[in-house]
């Protein structure tokens, strides 16, 4: 079946610029997440939604970073006034209700800030 | 709060040779531990997993051993092949967070060499 997908893939963006980026996650599934995976490091945890409630941006990095997922499926991370600290992978990840905490990633969206 | 520590790299090796990347976690409740591996190009896929103390998780000769004595879980393949040249990672979900977020290593870097 179908995996998480991710869109756009790539986005270059100029400092100050707004960007949103979507994510697909696995028919069904309950649980999504997104995490920020800098070059050369492990993915960091940003937010976590269990259907449409978001129930953790603890990782969020600061207000200019925004999540929803209004309706329980497709989930959009916006980032705002986007700065060079911003460049890294975005990564989202779907669980359903019955695996033990094993999630499923999406190829991630880079974003380069110049 | 929780963390992982992996083996640092890159990991270089000929074909059939024996590979062993270290990991180590804390983790303020019970965990359940996994690898990843990253293809080039590709996303993050789950390679195994093992959910409680003495467990063992095995995948395409890959295996690994959750150690709570020593919050170890090093990932072992006794004779590794070209096609295993990737990014492997380590992590855990703590089963006290929301729904099991992970966190992540650093990644380890394998080249395989024909």
């Amino acid at each position: 079946g179908a995996g998480v997908s991710q869109s756009p893939r790539y986005k270059v963006a100029k400092r100050g610029q707004d960007v949103a980026l979507r994510c697909d996650p696995i028919s069904g599934h309950v649980s999504l997440f997104w995490y920020q995976q800098a070059l050369g490091q492990g993915p960091e945890f940003l937010t976590y939604f269990q259907n449409e409630a978001q129930l953790d941006k603890s990782g969020l990095p600061s207000d200019r970073f925004f999540a929803e997922r209004p309706e329980g499926s497709v989930s959009t991370l916006k980032i705002q006034r986007t700065q060079q600290e911003d460049s890294a992978v975005y990564l989202c990840a779907s669980k359903d209700s019955s695996g033990i905490y094993e999630q499923y990633f999406g190829p991630g969206t880079r974003l380069t800030v110049t | 709060g929780n963390s992982v520590t992996q083996m640092e790299g890159p990991v270089t090796l000929s074909e059939e040779a024996f590979l062993t990347i270290n990991c180590t976690y804390t983790a303020t409740g019970y965990p359940s531990l996994f690898w990843y591996v990253q293809y080039p190009g590709e996303g993050l896929q789950l390679l195994l997993k093992a959910t409680k103390a003495d467990d063992k998780g095995s995948n395409k000769g890959f295996e690994a051993t959750y150690r709570k004595e020593t919050t170890s879980f090093h990932l072992e393949k006794g004779s590794v092949q070209v096609s295993d040249s990737a990014v492997y990672f380590c992590a855990l979900s703590d089963r006290n967070t929301n729904a099991g977020k992970s966190t992540f290593g650093d990644g380890t870097t394998l080249t395989v060499k024909p």
